[in-house]
């Protein structure tokens, strides 16, 4: 079946740091990947997606690349700043395969000293 | 952007009780919604699919008796937990599936729901 694998958190870094989260997958399809946020005390927000391989998705300075030979979905920001601090999931969807359900990796808690 | 909201956004009951959560679509229609509940520090675990005016589509181990699913329209989902108990606190997210225009197939999800059962 459909999984995701995310690295482990916590992550500390200080402001202005280099962000790397690795996300990596295993679909039966050709699922749509996606970077969801979520705020202390909030629900998910969506960061980023890429629905197609070699694909990019990118806001607000995070980017990520839809990877099939090495089915990965890696999240970066060149400087992160303190209002980064949250916990990002990593999530696919497969309609085709899936029924549309969306499967979220464990999340990867963000911590961002100023 | 597509707007999903909740409410309540928390609520605290008395063990025993039955507690009602709202999820509407604020400017589409949603072919589908989502049901998840999360555990402090923990992923977002799938409750449950409901499509508009069918019955809900429950995951393993979930009890469906406990957790009744209400999908009356393209634009309102419900989900009531029935006779609470304190194991049943959590984070309860839904999302919703746009199910036409330039958001087909993508999911917004709610703001969340705080239950604490006493």
């Amino acid at each position: 079946g459909n999984s995701v694998t995310q690295m482990e958190g916590p992550v500390t870094l200080s402001e202005e740091a280099f962000l790397t989260i690795n996300c990596t997958y295993t679909a039966t399809g050709y699922p749509s990947l996606f970077w969801y946020v979520q705020y202390p005390g909030e629900g998910l927000q969506l960061l980023l997606k890429a629905t197609k391989a070699d694909d990019k998705g990118s806001n607000k300075g995070f980017e990520a690349t839809y990877r099939k030979e090495t089915t990965s979905f890696h999240l970066e920001k060149g400087s992160v700043q303190v209002s980064d601090s949250a916990v990002y999931f990593c999530a696919l969807s497969d309609p085709h395969t899936g029924g549309f359900k969306t499967i979220f990796g464990a999340g990867t808690r963000l911590f961002v000293k100023a | 952007g597509a707007v999903v909201s909740q409410h309540p956004s928390r609520v605290i009951c008395k063990s025993g009780t039955s507690v009602k959560i709202e999820c509407r679509s604020l400017d589409f229609q949603a072919t589908t919604m989502f049901w998840y509940r999360q555990f402090p520090k923990q992923s977002l675990m799938l409750m449950a699919t409901s499509n508009e005016g069918s019955k809900a589509t429950y995951e393993q181990g979930v009890e469906k008796d406990k957790f009744l699913i209400n999908h009356a329209s393209l634009t309102l989902s419900t989900l009531t937990v029935t006779s609470a108990h304190p194991e049943d606190s959590s984070f309860y997210i839904c999302s919703a599936r746009a199910g036409r225009g330039a958001s087909y197939n993508e999911q917004f999800f709610g703001p969340g729901t705080r239950l604490t059962v006493l």
